[in-house]
């Protein structure tokens, strides 16, 4: 159960974009649309926003889109705000035996 | 409105063992797939274990298999942990967790709980 491969950190200024990669293989990320992201301020619990590879669950603001090609996912944050710093953790679906893996997670600065 | 509340964390040596309780209100417990998800100290978010709605179904990461056990009380809504042979490894907040498709289990995670420290120390 190798986690998924995510850089360690990304930064941007307000108003800008960032794209946050989660490169995985061909049994989760490859083989599901059930990639998941997960934004987690310090000292809190981590919050959905992107499920099932680019959808928003309800509340979470447009600027943040989710997309897959082969077996890497990408969050992409445009417009960026002081309130988008945190960690954010990508999720595959990996079957049946393995279940689920996480991404090592990006920490995201606001510059 | 949907509230997940871990407790039974703790200070615990290695070799012994701890339980976990998630008490679960605002939604039909008995409808959804359940998770606990670890973060060490520092650290990422590790997936740990998923019970089905019904309890016929329960898989493991493979670093606690054979040694935690998940399981659920749907009369009294209420998910736990069972953590024996506790190792300094295991040292994380354990977050229960619910599954976004109810019975369905892909590991989509919609509500989190607030977590609950396990440090495993001599």
């Amino acid at each position: 159960q190798s986690a998924l491969t995510q850089p360690r950190s990304v930064s941007g200024s307000p108003g800008q974009s960032v794209t946050i990669s989660c490169t995985g293989t061909s049994s989760d990320v490859g083989s599901y649309n059930y990639v998941s992201w997960y934004q987690q301020h310090p000292g809190k619990a981590p919050k959905l926003i992107i499920y099932d590879v680019s959808k928003r669950p309800s509340g979470v603001p447009d600027r943040f889109s989710g997309s897959k090609s082969g077996n890497t996912a990408s969050l992409t944050i445009s417009g960026l705000q002081a309130e988008d710093e945190a960690d954010y953790y990508c999720c595959s679906y990996a079957g049946s035996y393995t279940l689920g893996v996480f991404g090592g997670g990006t920490k995201l600065t606001v510059l | 409105q949907v509230q997940l509340v871990e407790s039974g964390g703790g200070v615990v040596q290695p070799g012994r063992s701890l339980r976990l309780s998630c008490a679960a209100s605002g939604f039909t417990f008995s409808t959804y797939a359940m998770h606990w998800v670890r973060q060490a100290p520092g650290k990422g978010l590790e997936w740990v274990a998923v019970i089905s709605y019904d309890r016929s179904n329960k898989y493991y990461a493979d670093s606690v298999k054979g040694r935690f056990t998940i399981s659920r009380d749907n009369s009294k809504n209420t998910l736990y942990l069972q953590m024996n042979s506790l190792r300094a490894e295991d040292t994380a907040v354990y977050y229960c967790a619910r599954e976004r498709r109810g019975p369905m289990i892909v590991v989509v995670i919609d509500y989190w709980g607030q977590g609950t420290l396990v440090t495993v120390s001599s």
